[in-house]
């Protein structure tokens, strides 16, 4: 069964200071992964998503996302941290194939110290 | 980008009624519609698959009697808590696909109604 795995329940970076939120899947074939960014008491807004082609996937934000299938990992990163980032952050991927319900990972807390 | 509204945003019942929470997509129409549960500081669990004009398909686990799932149209799918409980207090987030998302995998999140049960 697919599953999402995000190793770091909480994080903390001091703004300015570049930012990695670690992402393991598992997945019988090509995955469709996303990642979202949760505010306090919100919905989930879509920051990114890989399905195939380069493996480097620019979102919105100045986020980033590097598919490697041989981790089987999907880290997010951003070079420089701003303290409106601070949110929760969650991982995805696709059931079986892109459109269909996501399974989530349990979350990355991020928050920004000054 | 296309948006999906959730209402109420919040609510608060008294243990035994029964609560109903609408999703709609307001500039698109959605064929399939998804329903999650995400309680504190946890993640989305999915509850069920909705798709216009048939019935939801349920996780394992998730009650469908006392969770009831309604997609009568393209832009609304309603989900029901009947005779809730104060197990039942969480997030309940929708998310819809629409008709030309083909395989993009493009999914719209609401922005979630959190219910309250004392």
């Amino acid at each position: 069964a697919q599953s999402v795995t995000q190793p770091d329940i909480h994080i903390t970076v001091s703004e300015g200071a570049s930012l990695e939120l670690r992402c393991n899947y598992s997945y019988g074939a090509t995955p469709y992964l996303f990642w979202y960014v949760q505010s306090p008491g919100q919905g989930l807004q879509l920051l990114l998503k890989y399905f195939s082609g380069d493996t480097l996937v620019q979102g919105i934000k100045g986020f980033e996302a590097e598919f490697k299938r041989s981790q089987s990992s999907f880290n997010l990163r951003k070079p420089s941290v701003h303290w409106s980032d601070a949110a929760e952050y969650f991982c995805a991927v696709a059931r079986n194939q892109a459109g269909t319900a996501l399974i989530f990972g349990k979350g990355t807390t991020l928050s920004v110290s000054s | 980008g296309a948006v999906v509204s959730q209402h109420p945003s919040w609510v608060i019942c008294k243990s035994g009624t029964s609560v109903k929470i609408e999703c709609r997509s307001l500039d698109f129409q959605a064929t399939t519609m998804f329903w999650y549960r995400q309680f504190p500081k946890q993640s989305l669990m999915l509850m069920a698959t909705s798709n216009e004009g048939s019935k939801a398909t349920y996780e394992q686990g998730v009650e469908k009697d006392k969770f009831l799932i309604n997609h009568a149209s393209l832009t609304l799918s309603t989900l029901t808590v009947t005779s809730a409980h104060p197990e039942d207090s969480s997030f309940y987030i929708c998310s819809a696909r629409g008709l030309a998302g083909g395989n993009t995998g493009e999914l719209f999140f609401g922005e979630g109604s959190r219910l309250t049960v004392l």
